[in-house]
């Protein structure tokens, strides 16, 4: 199955700093990517995606382009806040026709410090 | 609309009991899940449904059996539970199998096996 690496936390930053998470894929095809969020205490919620290469994905500031040449899907951020203080998940369909859940990387803790 | 609904919330076993997490979806969406949170480890699926009255295998099966006699539940089961099952499982749903379609995430059910 497609597999992901995303870049370890936990990452601090001050607030109004430029964010970046990298995140690489192995993949069979040219599958849809995503970010996820998790803040603290609740669920997996969709932050962007991008379903086709080149795409850029963008949502509440983050943006994502899916690079098939370098296999990556980097999430970044102008200008975090301290309201941006979650886990960030970079995700893609296990296999090739998405019916068997997503593989997930390992997450990243963002803290964002006043 | 509630979207995803988990009960319970958290619950605390010990070794040997028998347990079983219900969710709920109100989106009419023919695709389940069923992953648990490990940490360090990101999500990992564990059983995973395309429709009422199927139910398919994830990457870590072993110690769970599912149901999904209704379209809108899909019920996780732990016959005799063990240390290592001690995780955050949360539940998705989606609209479709297309591996573009966004995957939606229950609050999670907490669970302590002593």
């Amino acid at each position: 199955g497609n597999s992901v690496t995303q870049m370890e936390g936990p990452v601090t930053l001050s607030e109004e700093a430029f964010l970046t998470i990298n995140c690489t894929y192995t993949a069979t095809g040219y599958p849809s990517l995503f970010w996820y969020v998790q803040y603290p205490g609740e669920g997996l919620q969709l932050l962007l995606k991008a379903t086709k290469a080149d795409d850029k994905g963008s949502n509440k500031g983050f943006e994502a382009t899916y690079r098939k040449e370098t296999t990556s899907f980097h999430l970044e951020k102008g200008s975090v806040q301290v309201s941006d203080s979650a886990v960030y998940f970079c995700a893609l369909p296990h296999s090739g026709g998405g019916a068997d859940g997503l593989t997930f990387g390992k997450g990243t803790h963002l803290i964002i410090q006043p | 609309n509630a979207g995803v609904t988990q009960t319970p919330k958290f619950r605390v076993l010990k070794t040997g009991q028998s347990m079983t997490l219900l969710c709920a979806q109100d989106m009419n969406h023919e695709y389940m899940y069923w992953y648990r949170q490990d940490p360090g480890m990101g999500l990992r699926l564990i059983h995973y449904s395309v429709g009422e009255g199927t139910t398919a295998k994830g990457e870590v099966p072993d110690g769970y059996n599912v149901s999904r006699l209704k379209k809108q539940n899909f019920l996780l089961g732990l016959e005799s539970a063990a240390p290592s099952q001690t995780s955050v499982y949360f539940c998705a749903s989606s609209y479709s199998q297309q591996g573009r379609e966004t995957q939606y995430f229950g609050p999670g059910t907490r669970l302590l096996v002593l």
